[in-house]
């Protein structure tokens, strides 16, 4: 059972607009979720996270956005570059019960020059 | 700076043959996790560890074991490869609750 889903396995953008990628969850425990970035050949680094205390999280240009009631968070890339091209997961946590984040299938964006 | 090593970027192994994938952590972490990434299927646990000579299982420990003897060294172990284990491998290690996870560049394991 899939506790957390990325239901868009990829994603294409023009340079310069707006990335947003989605991911559902369904367990109302999870109170602390996280974005990576993945390149191929090489392990996923973090990007952003947030509090299920706080809705919105910003980064440059990197901000996630938390729907407790939808089970929802989305990640904006505003504005998209090239270099953005990889592999998205989300992953979430119960910071009450162990250290072990689920993560979500991924989405595969590319930014199109 | 900050270091998660895993000891092979690439690996080709034989059905049948015991495979050791090898992780070092320099950040002094108590946890550390194995996983697996496929397509379509993301990123799977198989092992994680919380302390030295602790371990257990994830999601997907079937045809895996794992080998804690020093808090910075996880090695996940296969067995007996299969070719459905062909994979990329990622380790991690976090310092806690709250705290994201520091990954290794991956083993991409091919088996034949």
């Amino acid at each position: 059972d899939q506790q957390v889903k990325q239901n868009s396995p990829s994603l294409s953008v023009q340079e310069g607009r707006i990335s947003i990628l989605n991911c559902d969850y369904t367990n109302s425990m999870f109170d602390y979720f996280l974005w990576y970035k993945k390149y191929p050949a090489e392990g996923p680094t973090f990007l952003i996270s947030i509090s299920s205390i706080k809705d919105k999280n910003e980064d440059g240009r990197f901000t996630v956005f938390l729907n407790k009631s939808a089970k929802h968070l989305s990640l904006h890339i505003v504005p998209s570059q090239p270099g953005d091209s990889a592999v998205y997961f989300c992953a979430a946590l119960t910071t009450s019960g162990t250290y072990k984040y689920i993560f979500g299938t991924g989405t595969r964006l590319k930014v199109l020059a | 700076d900050v270091k998660v090593t895993q000891s092979s970027r690439y690996l080709v192994k034989r059905t049948g043959e015991k495979v050791f994938l090898e992780c070092v952590q320099d950040m002094d972490h108590e946890n550390m996790f194995w996983y697996r990434q496929d397509p379509g299927l993301g990123l799977r646990l198989i092992y994680f560890s919380y302390d030295v000579k602790m371990k257990e299982k994830g999601d997907i420990p079937e045809g895996y074991s794992v080998s804690r003897e020093k808090k910075e060294r996880f090695s996940l172990i296969l067995e007996s490869a299969s070719t459905n284990q062909t994979s990329m491998y990622l380790c991690a290690s976090t310092r806690g609750q709250g705290y994201g996870y520091t990954f290794g560049s991956g083993t991409r394991l091919t088996v034949v």
